[in-house]
């Protein structure tokens, strides 16, 4: 049982370039998050999903995109990357049912140069 | 909108000794609260939570909490910490007061646990 899997685990990128993230979960898992962690800062909630084909904004949605259109896969775009973006993404999903805890992946390293 | 607020930066502590962490939250109506532990280079693991029910809550690798709605603090706390503990430790609410609070999960900034041999 795999849980959440992140893809890739590191990526470098110039200023302006565009990437997608990949975050793909086997629980079934309705819900699905996708969070930035920089140091001293914690985790902060880019955008969120709660079931196939609806998406929603966080706290920090501003310069990403995110598609669901398969229950199992949650995509989280950068169009144009910005060094700002550097930082460490975690996906992340739980069950619908309340009081449920949410699995994370292993998380991607991002640098933007 | 939903906050957690870890106060301390860095907890040192002897192995041996009592370890606690300490986290507030604010919330617009009942809390449902979590710890994470994340180890280097890996994602976050779930500890334990507070769902409803008893003060005290019990989770994984020899941690308890104590919930006090009065003081807003869901503390985490160990007997007799282990090298092996010393990780990163995070405190998350969810706010069930409203649908988006609900749906969200607030994490505040961490707490580096260093336990000295």
């Amino acid at each position: 049982n795999a849980g959440v899997t992140q893809t890739p685990k590191f990526r470098v990128l110039k200023t302006g370039q565009s990437m997608t993230l990949l975050c793909a979960q086997d629980m079934n898992h309705e819900y699905m998050y996708w969070y930035r962690q920089d140091p001293g800062m914690g985790l902060r909630l880019i955008h969120y999903s709660v079931g196939e084909g609806t998406t929603a904004k966080g706290e920090v949605p501003d310069g990403y995109n995110v598609s669901r259109l398969k229950k199992q896969n949650f995509l989280l775009g950068l169009e144009s990357a910005a060094p700002s973006q550097t930082s460490v993404y975690f996906c992340a999903s739980r069950r619908v049912d309340v009081g449920t805890e949410a699995f994370f992946g292993q998380g991607t390293r991002l640098t933007v140069v | 909108a939903q906050s957690v607020a870890q106060p301390e930066d860095q907890v040192n502590v002897a192995e041996g000794n009592p370890l606690t962490v300490k986290c507030t939250y604010s919330v617009s109506g009942n809390p449902y609260l979590f710890w994470y532990v994340q180890y280097p280079n890996r994602g976050l693991q779930f500890l334990l939570k507070y769902i409803t029910g008893d003060n005290l809550v019990k989770g994984s690798y020899g941690f308890e909490a104590e919930f006090n709605k009065s003081q807003t603090s869901f503390h985490l706390k160990k007997p007799s910490a282990l090298v092996s503990d010393s990780a990163l430790y995070f405190c998350a609410v969810r706010d069930m007061g409203s649908t988006r609070g609900n749906n969200r999960l607030a994490f505040g900034k961490g707490n580096q646990v260093v336990v000295i041999p």
